[in-house]
């Protein structure tokens, strides 16, 4: 088993519709959830991070966390052409030592179509 | 957020030949990783370089192919090694962001560096 599981889509919604794009993982000791945007032939770009369960939201994206569950989500309100790429979870996990490594689930493509 | 930059943003080489990534931060950063994303596939750590001490490396990943430079807080290069096509990639460099940069538990990328091998 993986230990980050993320849908490949890809996934192909109309201007305006919601979209939810979601990671599981397996590991308990995983503290820092993180949403990567990446444009074709770009870096990844920080989208949104937070460390607890819960909802956190900025502007038209709320990032959600389940501990219990172990899932991880993004949601995306009133999806823009603009918001087309792949969507990464990323997620920190600490080693004994006091380094840490991140973690990345596979990505997902989304087109938003005008 | 920090701002980094990689050079090369492309190169196309020949197989058995090397190439060195370099990776220039606009400030001082602690931790800086090397990761490698193929084709339609994830980032996969190479390696993490803190200054002062030796990169280490992640499994499937040895120095002698990769190896790593990291004389200051600013600035690290990844070298790839006696390359053969299995190498043709993006390379990417990211940090932990600096005090009053951002979140330092959070990675911010470089744009990466696209390496094709013939």
């Amino acid at each position: 088993q993986k230990e980050v599981e993320q849908d490949p889509g890809p996934l192909s919604v109309p201007e305006g519709a919601i979209v939810s794009l979601n990671c599981t993982y397996s590991n308990s000791a995983f503290q820092y959830f993180m949403w990567y945007r990446q444009y074709s032939r770009k870096g990844p770009e920080l989208l949104m991070y937070t460390y607890s369960s819960g909802n956190k939201e900025d502007g038209r994206f709320t990032a959600q966390v389940d501990k219990s569950s172990k899932y991880i989500s993004l949601f995306i309100r009133d999806s823009q052409p603009s918001d087309s790429a792949t969507y990464l979870c990323a997620m920190r996990v600490p080693f004994t030592s006091g380094t840490y490594k991140y973690i990345f689930g596979t990505g997902t493509r989304l087109k938003v179509l005008a | 957020s920090a701002v980094i930059s990689q050079k090369p943003s492309r190169d196309i080489c020949q197989r058995g030949t090397s190439l060195t990534i370099q990776c220039q931060v606009d400030s001082q950063v602690t931790m800086m990783f090397w990761y490698r994303q193929q084709p339609g596939q994830s980032l996969t750590l190479i390696a993490t370089a803190n200054q002062g001490s030796e990169a280490t490396y992640e499994s499937g990943f040895v120095i002698d192919k990769f190896p790593i430079s990291r004389p200051n807080l600013t600035f690290s290069t990844l070298t790839v090694s006696n390359m053969s096509p299995e190498d043709s990639s993006i390379y990417l460099c990211s940090v932990n962001p600096g005090r009053g940069l951002g979140d330092p538990d959070t990675q911010y990328f470089g744009p990466g560096t696209r390496l094709t091998v013939l």
